[in-house]
């Protein structure tokens, strides 16, 4: 079966601390690896990653993937407090019928 | 990037009554997608809406308590039909970003209770 993990579930930094936020799949047909920031609602999209080893970068935010290893980590640098949410990590397994797998997402909370 | 509006944005709702959510995208897009939210949990597909052709539900979702409208390329609806406390979640519509993006966006949900 298709899924999608993310660790840890929930982290608790300082402000400027950096994270590292980690997301492993096993999907049967992989097309690409999204990062999503969900914060009260809505999931706001972050990266799309369909290569290894080309890093993403938006300002403190940076992300890569490893299709040998089947994971993909987010880094957040410098936190603030409105890096606080909850980031979700979906894989894009579409073959023929559309299919997106989540995973739980990581709850990070920035303190002042 | 599509902008997309979801109406109501939060509701309270008695047991064994029913909701449509209504859904509205900026521009014409080929696939909607209906994703249910419950408390603590990450997003779950419900169903994927072509205008023009009858929604593809995911397993353990079914049309009489989820039927879905897709009557253009900018608008759909989801009803939650006959709903219970379990129901109580948070509904988001999305879109796909276009013939080269696979990226989705999504709406800004729907916050439903059932008392």
């Amino acid at each position: 079966e298709d899924k999608v993990v993310q660790s840890p579930l929930s982290l608790v930094v300082h402000e400027g601390d950096t994270v590292t936020l980690n997301c492993s799949y096993e999907v049967t047909n992989f097309r690409s690896l999204l990062w999503y920031k969900q914060e009260k609602k809505a999931p706001t999209f972050l990266f799309m990653l369909t290569s290894s080893g080309i890093e993403k970068k938006s300002g403190r935010l940076s992300s890569i993937l490893d299709k040998k290893e089947l994971f993909s980590i987010l880094n957040i640098t410098a936190t603030q407090t409105g890096d606080s949410a909850v980031y979700l990590c979906a894989v894009d397994a579409t073959s023929g019928t559309y299919k997106y797998i989540f995973g739980t997402g990581t709850r990070l909370k920035v303190l002042a | 990037s599509a902008v997309i509006s979801q109406k109501p944005s939060r509701d309270i709702c008695q047991r064994g009554t029913s909701l449509t959510i209504q859904c509205q995208v900026d521009s014409q897009v080929t696939m909607m997608f209906w994703y249910r939210q419950q408390p603590g949990q990450s997003l779950t597909l419900i169903a994927t809406a072509n205008q023009g052709s009858e929604a593809t539900y995911e397993s353990g979702f079914v049309i009489d308590k989820f039927p879905i409208s897709r009557p253009n390329l900018t608008f759909s609806t989801l009803t939650v039909s006959n709903m219970s406390p379990e129901d109580s979640s948070i509904y988001l519509c999305s879109v796909d970003g276009g013939q080269d993006f696979d990226e989705q966006y999504f709406g800004p949900g729907t916050r439903l209770t059932v008392t």
